[in-house]
């Protein structure tokens, strides 16, 4: 069963354009929602993360969007560039434990 | 390069083997995890240390897989008897003061062939 529902699966824009990623779930455990970028052959890299008593973070062109009662969360990247193609997860971790839960990913592709 | 490194990139392996990865932490991290990522899925958790201490494993950890982070710094993970469906990315994250904040290694690509 997968723990956080994400999309869409991929996404292309057009250079400057705000991409949003869609992330769901249900365990009101969860208490700390990242955003990992993820280039071919690397690691995921920590973006952003927010925790559910704020409803909105942003750092530089990133910004997190949070409803707790819908028990929804999304990425928007402002002023998109091509070096943004990468694909996104979101993430989840309750706060019993130390692991993550990640979406099944969403490759963004922005188009020169 | 003071990130997490791992040991090999790739690792090609017939099946019934027995394959052995290496995590190198961030240094002074005193926390340290294994997750497994299959064509486009998310990493899955295998399993926490927390220094030397083995915490927290997955169901996903058969008794194929072995993990140990044996002076509380570089960890390593075996895989018996590989099967076909062990083909993935491993991959070692570490963090310091707690959960978040986990940062990641480039990961091991396993092929069993």
């Amino acid at each position: 069963q997968q723990q956080v529902k994400q999309s869409p699966q991929s996404l292309i824009v057009q250079k400057g354009g705000i991409p949003i990623i869609n992330c769901a779930y249900e365990n009101t455990a969860f208490d700390y929602f990242p955003w990992y970028q993820q280039f071919p052959g690397k690691g995921p890299a920590l973006l952003i993360a927010i925790r559910p008593d704020v409803s909105e973070k942003k750092e530089g062109r990133f910004t997190i969007s949070f409803n707790k009662s819908a028990k929804q969360f999304s990425l928007h990247i402002m002023d998109s560039q091509p070096g943004d193609s990468a694909t996104y997860f979101c993430a989840a971790r309750a706060n019993t434990g130390n692991q993550f839960y990640f979406g099944t990913g969403t490759s963004l592709t922005v188009i020169p | 390069d003071t990130g997490v490194s791992q040991d090999p990139r790739h690792k090609i392996t017939k099946r019934g083997q027995n394959v052995t990865f290496r995590c190198d932490p961030i240094s002074e991290h005193n926390r340290l995890y294994w997750y497994r990522q299959t064509l486009g899925q998310g990493p899955e958790f295998l399993t926490y240390f927390q220094n030397e201490a083995q915490l927290e494993k997955s169901r996903l950890l058969s008794d194929r897989f072995s993990a140990e982070r044996p002076k509380g710094s570089f960890s390593t993970l075996e895989i018996q008897r590989t099967e076909q469906g062990d083909s993935a990315m491993y991959l070692c994250a570490s963090s310091l003061l707690g959960p978040n904040e986990q940062y990641f290694g480039p990961g091991t690509r396993l092929t069993v062939t």
